[in-house]
């Protein structure tokens, strides 16, 4: 267990809808990053937080947007979802361990558009 | 851009020795990581190398050699559970990481 928790576990939804991804980082840890894992492509990093302020981007599109709250919780919103935005999408957090720059991953949320 | 290299299967029998290289080509370069993944499971943490040397941690060791732009993991005394994916992965600076593709290990009895 990482300490970092994620919700929903699973989600299934259908095209053209909204969903909201939620992350709870490791106690301690200021930064969360959101990845996005499907079938055929590696590990995509999408955004990163830092105490409340977006400090990076990936390869995130337009219809995705995050942030993280006051408390360091993170949510995660796709919208006009697509089929191809199935894949399982994956929060880590980092900043109390023995590296500052080792992320700890939850357990994903797996998306399924239909 | 980055650009991160590991090969991308390898099979070995229990109880033997596997190493998985990693070659990177990234703008900075702050630490490479190596993570282990099970199907459907989150990556999880093995080893962290910034200087150039082997660190080693129990049965797997990693190595880094920062002029050449290279890394290998030792997965030593390989057990079933072993059979993962392995994931190379470069911080170009102190905000992102950049994974390979993976490297998925088949251990056979």
């Amino acid at each position: 267990d990482s300490g970092v928790t994620q919700t929903p576990k699973h989600l299934i939804t259908a095209t053209g809808q909204r969903v909201t991804l939620r992350c709870s980082p490791r106690s301690g840890d200021l930064s969360v990053y959101w990845y996005q894992q499907s079938l055929d492509q590696g590990l995509q990093f999408l955004i990163q937080y830092y105490n409340g302020e977006e400090r990076a981007k990936g390869n995130i599109l337009e219809r995705f947007s995050a942030q993280q709250f006051p408390d360091l919780h993170s949510e995660l919103n796709l919208s006009s979802l697509e089929l191809g935005d199935s894949a399982l999408y994956f929060c880590a957090s980092s900043g109390a361990g023995p590296y500052q720059e080792t992320q700890y991953f939850g357990p994903g949320t797996r998306l399924l558009v239909l | 851009g980055q650009n991160i290299d590991q090969p991308t299967e390898m099979t070995a029998t229990e109880g033997a020795i596997v190493q998985i290289n990693c070659t990177y080509q990234t703008s900075g370069f702050n630490g490479l990581f190596w993570y282990q993944q099970h199907a459907g499971e989150a990556p999880t943490f093995l080893s962290y190398n910034v200087l150039d040397g082997l660190e080693e941690k129990g049965r797997f060791s990693s190595f880094l050699s920062r002029s050449k732009g290279y890394s290998y993991l030792l997965l030593k005394e390989l057990q079933m559970k072993d059979s993962a994916s392995y994931l190379c992965a470069v911080s170009p600076n102190d905000y992102k990481l950049s994974f390979g593709a993976g490297t998925t290990v088949t251990v056979r009895a």
